[in-house]
């Protein structure tokens, strides 16, 4: 079945590194992705998303490509801050149901 | 403001009580879900519900139950079948499918 696979954590950086969260994915077509950020005690925001090949999701800096090459959608970010400390979620839509499937979750730490 | 809320934030349970969560949405989404988290790992989907009056198991129904009765309003309730019922729940919404999930800010339940 349909699934997605991110890169396991915590990941932990000093602010201004860049940063690369890997996230590849198993599907029958091709499902929009997504990307959404979780902080501590609270719901998933939606952070960026792209709804076919080679689309290029961005949002505050972050930044995910559509690769159907490699069944992949990396985020990237150039220069994290410390507020950019979270849980990171990469996710797909389910066929035609609307499910999103979701990665077991990526926590980053970025330190001053 | 448009948006999903969960209540309350925080509820604790005695074993074998069963426990309500509401969840309202003002977004006029038609598919609305419920999914489980626990520590260190990605979300699961309990139910799901696609229009008025119908809904669907996901991947971890057993001991849970919803109902549909509006569009506005998707409540689950943990049943005292659930055997580890202790996690965060989340709410989310969508509009058409195969686009972006829109969260609520979560309910923790504690088993006391």
């Amino acid at each position: 079945g349909n699934s997605v696979t991110q890169m396991e954590g915590p990941v932990t950086l000093s602010e201004e590194a860049f940063l690369t969260i890997n996230c590849t994915y198993t599907a029958t077509g091709y499902p929009s992705l997504f990307w959404y950020v979780q902080y501590p005690g609270e719901g998933l925001q939606l952070l960026l998303k792209a709804t076919k090949a080679d689309d290029k999701g961005s949002n505050k800096g972050f930044e995910a490509t559509y690769r159907k090459e490699t069944t992949s959608f990396h985020l990237e970010k150039g220069s994290v801050q410390v507020s950019d400390s979270a849980v990171y979620f990469c996710a797909q839509v389910s066929g035609n149901t609307g499910k999103l499937i979701f990665g077991q979750g990526t926590t980053l730490q970025v330190k001053p | 403001d448009g948006g999903i809320t969960q209540s309350p934030k925080y509820l604790f349970r005695k074993e074998g009580q069963n426990v309500t969560l509401s969840c309202e949405q003002n977004l006029n989404h038609d598919a609305m879900y419920w999914y489980r988290q626990d520590p260190g790992q990605g979300l699961r989907l309990i139910y799901y519900s696609q229009i008025v009056n119908d809904f669907q198991k996901g991947d971890i129904a057993e001991g849970y139950s919803v109902s549909r009765e509006k569009k506005e309003s998707f409540p689950l309730t943990v049943t005292s079948a659930q055997k580890n019922p202790t996690a965060f729940y989340l709410c989310a919404s969508s509009d058409k499918r195969g686009t972006e999930a829109f969260f609520g800010q979560g309910t923790r339940l504690t088993v006391v």
